[in-house]
């Protein structure tokens, strides 16, 4: 079953808007992880938030964590081209060992 | 620069061979990982292992085995390819205990037919 479900699963804005997409999860957690995959590519690491954080920023990223509604959210200010991937929320669950259980994932698509 | 590298990028088998996926990384991780990924489905882990000879089963394990003889190095082996094993393969790597993220391969896109 999936762990993690982002929301919305496709987002279309403009460069320069923020773009929000949300993550929903099941069971309890030791940290919440974004991911973004360009096209066809491998996924790379954006940020990680742990069970005892409520914000975390690095750069044009913003991500909370509701850990009472099981929830987070990542936004990202001043959107660009370049931004355009898919963003997937990875958890890492309480006894995991470290096994990153990841979601469905939103497309974002950024529009000069 | 830290790398997983993935053997091959595409990758054509015939239903029934067995099917070697390769993975190396250079950053002494003692974690490794393979998942698929299929559209609509997210990324599923099918094998993990925390050390050298070490592995275990992750949620779709059925038709796969993996070997990790040495540290760098973890092969995904699909032993009868079928065609519903057609998919994206992802290998990560990662630094033991909780609070760390994952580096990824480039993926394999392999097609059974």
């Amino acid at each position: 079953s999936q762990q993690g479900e982002e929301d919305p699963q496709a987002l279309s804005i403009q460069e320069g808007e923020n773009a929000t997409m949300n993550c929903s999860y099941k069971t309890s957690i030791n940290n919440l992880q974004w991911y973004r995959q360009n096209s066809g590519r491998g996924l790379v690491h954006l940020i990680l938030i742990r069970s005892n954080e409520r914000e975390k920023h690095s750069g044009r990223l913003r991500v909370t964590l509701d850990t009472s509604k099981k929830s987070s959210s990542l936004l990202i200010t001043a959107s660009r081209a370049a931004d355009t991937a898919s963003y997937f929320c990875a958890t890492d669950r309480t006894g995991g060992g470290n096994k990153l259980t990841f979601g469905t994932g939103t497309q974002l698509k950024v529009e000069l | 620069d830290v790398k997983v590298t993935q053997s091959s990028r595409y990758l054509v088998k015939r239903t029934g061979e067995k099917v070697f996926l390769e993975c190396v990384q250079d950053m002494d991780h003692e974690n490794m990982f393979w998942y698929r990924q299929d559209p609509g489905l997210g990324l599923r882990l099918i094998y993990f292992s925390y050390d050298v000879k070490m592995k275990e089963k992750g949620d779709i394990p059925e038709g796969y085995s993996v070997s990790r003889e040495k540290k760098e190095r973890f092969s995904l082996i699909l032993e009868s390819a079928s065609t519903n094993q057609t998919s994206m393969y992802l290998c990560a790597s990662s630094l033991p205990g909780q609070g760390y993220g994952y580096t990824f391969g480039s993926g394999t896109r392999l097609t059974v037919v």
